[in-house]
């Protein structure tokens, strides 16, 4: 079964720029999508077909997909990025997959 | 604006079917792909399932043999049925639209609330 790999934490200062990696086998020539979630919310989608930003995300989310890996990038953090953000993916044999999550803290 | 709500029993005993409907607003569910999500207590994400307009339905693998997902287009809902449930089963069920782009892209744009199912005697 196709696997998506995230690390578990990334820590980053107020106002720097924070990226979150995805892998997977050949993940670049899929499409990676990108959810936040908050404590006790529903995921948000974030970034879809790579790097495209659904109406109401702001210009401070992005990403891209390359080789293995896709990245979600926020510029300009504060604390409200503070979430848990997870990657996701079609297989074609096993279906939706999504990673297993990074927590992101701002400090 | 899309909104999906689900509704159903959150306690069910171990052994028995977990029943959980999604009632969709907003959306005339002819299109699209209406599905399954859930999510362990402290865990990640994880895909159940989920059924297309035309009734093609899709599991995951590991859990194909106990999932069931249909839709009632006259309502406006769609059900899922996990049948022989454990503890393992206990999460935050969430139903959720997907889209399918062009080339493999897939996406859950509209997600419902959450409902947490705890399965326990």
């Amino acid at each position: 079964s196709y696997e998506l790999t995230q690390p578990p934490s990334v820590s980053v200062s107020p106002g720097q720029t924070a990226s979150i990696t995805c892998s997977g086998v050949k993940l670049g020539e899929k499409f990676a999508s990108w959810y936040q979630q908050t404590p006790g919310q529903s995921p948000v989608l974030v970034i879809y077909e790579d790097s495209k930003r659904p109406s109401g995300i702001p210009e401070r989310f992005s990403g891209s997909n390359s080789g293995n890996t896709a990245t979600l990038t926020i510029s300009g953090t504060s604390t409200m990025d503070e979430a848990d953000y997870y990657c996701q993916t079609w297989d074609s044999s096993s279906g939706v997959v999504f990673g297993g999550g990074t927590r992101l803290t701002v400090l | 604006q899309v909104q999906l709500q689900e509704s159903g029993p959150g306690l069910v005993k171990p052994s028995e079917t977990l029943s959980l409907t999604c009632t969709v607003s907003g959306d005339p569910i002819s299109s699209d792909y209406w599905s399954w999500i859930r999510q362990p207590p402290g865990k990640g994400l994880e895909w159940i399932g989920y059924i297309y307009f035309s009734g093609r339905t899709n599991y995951k693998s590991s859990l194909k043999s106990r999932v069931s997902i249909s839709l009632d287009t006259s309502k406006k809902q769609f059900s899922l049925k996990l049948s022989s449930v454990t503890a393992a089963d206990t999460a935050v069920y969430y139903c959720a639209r997907g889209i399918a782009g062009y080339s493999s892209s897939w996406y859950f744009d509209y997600w419902g609330q959450g409902t947490l199912v705890t399965v326990s005697s």
